[in-house]
């Protein structure tokens, strides 16, 4: 069955230090991947996306997440995290052309002011 | 900008009762989505309708049921509220799959089944 494995279900960092997220997903094919965000308090919203074309893709707030194909991985990165990146995380998988959409179970980010 | 509202922020029912979840959408998308978000679980998708009057189960429909008698309009219904039902309930309005197929997340009602 298709997943996304996230696996890192809480982080907890300081201001300024480097954020990694990871994101795995087990699909054979084609896939578009995204990653949303829900602030304390807000709906979830999408933060970026990754449709074709450059596998590093850059998103809102200093995001950015690489696809690496043969990893079957979409990392979320962020170079310096303020405190108000404080959220929970999902990573998400589709297959082009379906209404399949795959989250994952989300990592909770807390940053230390 | 989409807008995704949902007819209620928090919800408390009591078990056995019937519970209507509303989500509306102005952007006339054909796509809607109803999740339920747990802790540890992520978002599971119940049900989702591709156009009006149109519905598919999703990952876990069982206890629910959908009404999508207008676009605008995507209807979640608990027949019997169990107290296992208890849980965010999230509605999306979502472009289609050919394009970005981004979803527009409603602020979520907040069940609680006594």
């Amino acid at each position: 069955a298709q997943s996304v494995s996230q696996h890192n279900h809480h982080v907890i960092l300081s201001e300024a230090a480097s954020l990694e997220l990871g994101c795995n997903y087990s699909y054979g094919g084609t896939v578009n991947l995204f990653w949303y965000v829900q602030y304390p308090g807000q709906h979830l919203q999408l933060l970026l996306k990754y449709f074709s074309g450059d596998p590093l893709v850059k998103g809102i707030k200093g995001f950015e997440a690489e696809f690496i194909k043969s990893k079957f991985s979409f990392n979320l990165r962020k170079p310096s995290v303020q405190w108000s990146d404080t959220a929970e995380y999902f990573c998400a998988v589709s297959p082009p052309g379906t209404y399949k959409y795959i989250f994952g179970t989300g990592t909770r980010l807390k940053v230390l002011a | 900008d989409v807008k995704v509202t949902q007819s209620s922020r928090y919800l408390v029912k009591r078990t056995g009762e019937k519970v209507f979840l509303e989500c509306v959408q102005d952007m006339d998308h054909e796509n809607m989505f109803w999740y339920r978000q747990d802790p540890g679980l992520g978002l599971r998708l119940i049900y989702f309708s591709y156009d009006v009057k149109m519905k598919e189960k999703g990952d876990i429909p069982e206890g629910y049921s959908v009404s999508r008698e207008k676009k605008e309009r995507f209807s979640l219904i608990l027949e019997s509220a169990s107290t296992n039902q208890t849980s965010m309930y999230l509605c999306a309005s979502v472009t289609p799959p050919g394009t970005a197929f981004e979803q527009y997340f409603g602020p979520g009602t907040r069940l609680t089944v006594t």
